[in-house]
């Protein structure tokens, strides 16, 4: 069973609107939640994370939301550019080194 | 460029050969992962070194077997492998503090012959 799903296997956005992609769990034991971007041929990239004691994280045109009630994270990205295009991974950690990841999803900003 | 470097990048081996994956980042990260990723799936968590011992072996068969010569180096050392273990290995490595982001290699894409 996965502990980190992501719903969506793929999202559209035009250049220049909000791209929200979402992330859901089931193991309240998670302590940091994390989103990587990875480009076809190269290993994820570390974007942004989020502790589980906050509820809000922003770096730049990057926020990440946690609803802990929710057991749910999402990531918004404003304004979406061209760049962005990529598959974008959530992780969830679990005693300090065991991370548990969702199966992406593939943004495509269309300009 | 990535600063975890993997070798080799693509490997075609038969069930019965012995070869080995190889993973080298020189940040000074403490601890070192390995992972499996098969496609359109998530990345799954094998095993992770921290300061050069294997802390967590997510009941991974034994035909991989992890070695970590020193705090640069991880390999993977593979023999009798499986066709469904073909796949892409990712190999990730990071710092002791928080949120302990990991740096990723590209990976070595595996078939199994």
């Amino acid at each position: 069973d996965q502990q980190v799903k992501q719903n969506s296997p793929s999202l559209s956005v035009q250049e220049g609107r909000i791209s929200i992609l979402n992330c859901d769990y089931t193991n309240s034991m998670f302590d940091y939640f994390l989103w990587y971007k990875k480009y076809p041929a190269e290993g994820p990239t570390f974007l942004i994370s989020i502790s589980s004691i906050k509820d809000k994280n922003e770096d730049g045109r990057f926020t990440v939301f946690l609803n802990k009630s929710a057991k749910h994270l999402s990531l918004h990205i404003v304004p979406s550019q061209p760049g962005d295009s990529a598959v974008y991974f959530c992780a969830a950690r679990y005693n300090f080194n065991k991370f548990y990841f969702g199966s992406g999803t593939k943004l495509n900003v269309k300009p | 460029d990535t600063e975890v470097t993997q070798t080799p990048k693509h490997l075609v081996m038969g069930m019965t050969n012995k070869k080995s994956l190889k993973c080298e980042q020189h940040m000074g990260h403490r601890a070192m992962y390995w992972y499996k990723q098969k496609a359109k799936k998530p990345p799954e968590l094998m095993f992770v070194y921290s300061y050069e011992k294997l802390s967590i072996n997510e009941s991974v068969p034994s035909r991989f077997s992890p070695e970590c010569p020193n705090s640069s180096l991880l390999n993977l050392h593979l023999h009798a492998l499986q066709p469904e273990d073909s796949a892409l290995y990712l190999c990730a490595s990071s710092q002791d503090t928080e949120p302990r982001r990991q740096h990723f290699g590209d990976g070595t894409r595996l078939s199994i012959l």
